[in-house]
């Protein structure tokens, strides 16, 4: 099926410093979804984009929907303790059914020891 | 509080036995899902339901049934003929319209040994 690449797989971050992630595939998506997830918790939808070039923000992050379609980002600056959690992207092809949401299988954010 | 809710957090069951996984949710949101994640692994779609009395299966559909009798309900049940059922269930819904936009319930974690 579809996979989304989601990278990196985690990372680690110290408070105050930015964080940027991304997600490509080989198909082309017409919606790109990012998501937070604390655990044990359902995922919490932060940031939705819809059109190619997109950019997008919520407070600290900010999200662009590629141009070529193919790939999303995300970027988080002065990142706080609370920020760590996973992050999803999840993206839905042309043409897809209502429920054709693919996802990524997360960056997960921890904090530096 | 408009939300979706799952319950019960935490659900154990002895290997052969059906169990039911609740979802309600009063966003009066037309469409809803239900989807399983795995450690390290993105959210994978099981069922979901665009109308009520009318459901689609998902890309892991063997081994599992739904309902859609209400609009605000959507319960999964989860069969003896489900090899790995140990899983985090994740439930979600959205508005026709936007449907790319699903927002999730907070999950219910099922063990089964």
């Amino acid at each position: 099926g579809q996979q989304l690449n989601q990278s990196p797989q985690s990372m680690f971050i110290q408070e105050g410093e930015d964080v940027s992630m991304n997600c490509t595939s080989s198909s082309i998506f017409n919606t790109w979804l990012w998501y937070k997830q604390d655990p044990g918790e359902g995922p919490v939808l932060l940031i939705a984009l819809y059109k190619a070039g997109e950019l997008t923000s919520n407070g600290r992050l900010t999200a662009q929907f590629g141009i070529t379609r193919k790939d999303s980002f995300l970027n988080i600056s002065a990142s706080i303790p609370s920020d760590v959690g996973i992050y999803f992207c999840a993206g839905q092809l042309p043409g897809g059914s209502q429920g054709n949401l693919i996802f990524g299988k997360g960056t997960k954010l921890s904090v530096k020891p | 509080d408009g939300g979706i809710t799952q319950s019960p957090k935490y659900l154990f069951r002895k290997e052969g036995q059906n169990v039911t996984l609740s979802c309600e949710q009063n966003l009066n949101h037309d469409a809803m899902y239900w989807y399983r994640q795995d450690p390290g692994q993105g959210l994978r779609l099981i069922y979901y339901s665009q109308i009520v009395n009318d459901f689609q299966k998902g890309d892991i559909a063997e081994g599992y049934s739904v309902s859609r009798e209400k609009k605000e309900s959507f319960p999964l049940t989860v069969t003896s003929a489900q090899k790995n059922p140990t899983a985090f269930y994740l439930c979600a819904s959205s508005f026709s319209g936007r449907a790319r936009e699903q927002y999730f319930g907070p999950g219910t974690r099922l063990t089964v040994t």
